[in-house]
C-alpha cells in the first residue's frame, strides 16, 4: 500500500492564484480530513470527509474548498490564495470507529 | 468545545534517562487520546491511543502514555531516551460523536542529547 499520497510537495502561487492540492489514499478510509500546520499552532482542521459524497468544515475552513467524489481522492481547493495561506498542509485518513489517523508526507506551500 | 494543551514547547533530556511530554485535555464525555511523533519534512506518526480499560498504554518505539481522568492528563514516557527519539510530539483528542474531530495540541519538541 502506499497508504496517503499528496502533490505537490512544494508549491509557490502569487495572491489571488488558485490551485488544487491533492490526496489520495489506497486503504478504503472512510475519513480523511486536511489540516493545517503553522509554527507553534500545532495542526488545524481544514475540512474533513466522513464518506463519499459528504464534507463539513472543520476549525478554519475560510478560502479552501473541498469534495469528496470517491473513497480515495480529496482534494483541497484554494480559490484565490492569500500570504495567510503560506503554510504547510497535511491530508490524513482513518477507518470509522476509533482508529488512529494516517498522514501524508505534507505541501509546502508559500504565497506571495 | 475540545482542546489539547501542551505546556512546555521544549524538552531537553540526556540520552538513557527517562523522559516526560505533558498533555492535558478537556472533553465533553468519554476522551479518545492520541500521541503522534513527526521527524523533520515528514507527516505524522502515530505512537499510541488511549480509549478505555487500563491508564497505562503502551505504544511504539518503547513510548507510553499514562491516562489520569481526574487531573485529566495523557503525558507520554519513555523509561530510557534515544537520541533518535528526538522529533515533535503531538498530543491529539477526538470526541466521542459520529464525526470524530481531532484536536491537535501545538506540539512539543523533544531533544535527546549524547
Amino acid at each position: 500500500n502506499a497508504g496517503v499520497t499528496q502533490t505537490p510537495k512544494f508549491q509557490v502561487l502569487k495572491t489571488g492564484q488558485s490551485m488544487t492540492l491533492q490526496c489520495a489514499q489506497d486503504m478504503n478510509h472512510e475519513y480523511m480530513s486536511w489540516y493545517r500546520q503553522d509554527p507553534g499552532m500545532g495542526l488545524r482542521l481544514i475540512h474533513y470527509s466522513v464518506g463519499a459524497g459528504i464534507t463539513d468544515q472543520g476549525e478554519v475552513p475560510n478560502g479552501y474548498n473541498v469534495s469528496r467524489s470517491t473513497t480515495e481522492d480529496f482534494p483541497l481547493r484554494l480559490l484565490s490564495a492569500a500570504p495567510s495561506q503560506t503554510s504547510v498542509y497535511f491530508c490524513a485518513s482513518r477507518e470509522g470507529g476509533i482508529h488512529e489517523q494516517y498522514f501524508g508526507p505534507g505541501t509546502r506551500l508559500t504565497v506571495t | 468545545a475540545q482542546s489539547v494543551a501542551q505546556p512546555e514547547d521544549q524538552v531537553n533530556v540526556a540520552e538513557g534517562n527517562p523522559l516526560t511530554v505533558k498533555c492535558t485535555y478537556s472533553v465533553s464525555g468519554n476522551p479518545y487520546l492520541f500521541w503522534y511523533v513527526q521527524y523533520p519534512n515528514r507527516g505524522l506518526q502515530f505512537l499510541l491511543k488511549y480509549i478505555t480499560g487500563d491508564n497505562l498504554v503502551k505504544g511504539s518505539y518503547g513510548f507510553e502514555a499514562e491516562f489520569n481522568k481526574s487531573q485529566t492528563s495523557f503525558h507520554l514516557k519513555k523509561p530510557s531516551a534515544l537520541v533518535s527519539d528526538s522529533a515533535l510530539y503531538f498530543c491529539a483528542v477526538r470526541d466521542n460523536t459520529n464525526a470524530g474531530k481531532s484536536t491537535f495540541g501545538d506540539g512539543t519538541t523533544l531533544t535527546v542529547k549524547p
